[in-house]
């Protein structure tokens, strides 16, 4: 167990859709990154989060957004679904800004039909 | 830019070394790091080297970087059926702040 909870575990949701995705990062880790991973596309990095603030950013499209709260935890939220936006969306944490060891979470799969 | 390669896939036989290799282009990554990857389950972080090293050891794992040429390669020794797995590098950029994932190399280990 890496300390990093993602929820939920599966979601399954129609084309056009809005859904959200929560990560609660290790205690005492400030950053909160996102990946997708996909078949085709291998993981890409999407957005990174350190303490409540956008670090870097990734490949991230425009109908992706994404937030870290006061207590840290992020939300990844995916509007206009379209079928490959279908994938496994990790979030990780590490303590610093960067160059520390990131710890994932076991994954959020999204499916769209 | 931000790339990171590797070879997609590597097959050996139980109790044989296993060596993946990676390539990155951003001479500004401080870190890089090695995760697995088991069917159905998220990265798991397996060891990590700074830049400034050449060589890390930790059990059956030996990580070689080389500098010069963005090289960089994990040697999983006696590698055991339950070392099959994806196994990703990872550098992280000084610069960008970006931690760059390469595709991954899937290691099956037969019997």
């Amino acid at each position: 167990d890496s300390g990093v909870t993602q929820t939920p575990k599966h979601l399954i949701t129609a084309t056009g859709q809005r859904v959200t995705l929560r990560c609660s990062p290790r205690s005492g880790d400030l950053s909160v990154y996102w990946y997708q991973q996909s078949l085709d596309q291998g993981l890409q990095f999407l957005i990174q989060y350190y303490n409540g603030e956008e670090r870097a950013k990734g490949n991230i499209l425009e109908r992706f957004s994404a937030q870290q709260f006061p207590d840290l935890h992020s939300e990844l939220n995916l509007s206009s679904l379209e079928l490959g936006d279908s994938a496994l969306y990790f979030c990780a944490s590490s303590v610093g800004r960067g160059g520390t060891e990131a710890f994932f979470g076991q994954g959020t799969r999204l499916t769209v039909v | 830019g931000e790339d990171v390669e590797q070879s997609l896939f590597l097959s050996v036989r139980e109790g044989d070394s296993s060596v993946i290799n990676c390539t990155y282009t951003d001479s500004s990554s401080t870190y890089l790091y090695w995760y697995k990857q088991e069917p159905g389950a998220g990265l798991q972080l397996l060891t990590y080297i700074f830049s400034n090293m050449d060589m890390k050891q930790d059990q059956r794992l030996t990580v070689l970087l080389n500098k010069k040429d963005k090289h960089l390669s994990l040697r999983i020794a006696d590698t055991q059926t339950g070392d099959s797995a994806i196994y990703f590098c990872a550098g992280f950029s000084g610069n960008t702040g970006k931690l760059i994932f390469g595709q991954g190399t899937t290691l099956q280990v037969k019997p």
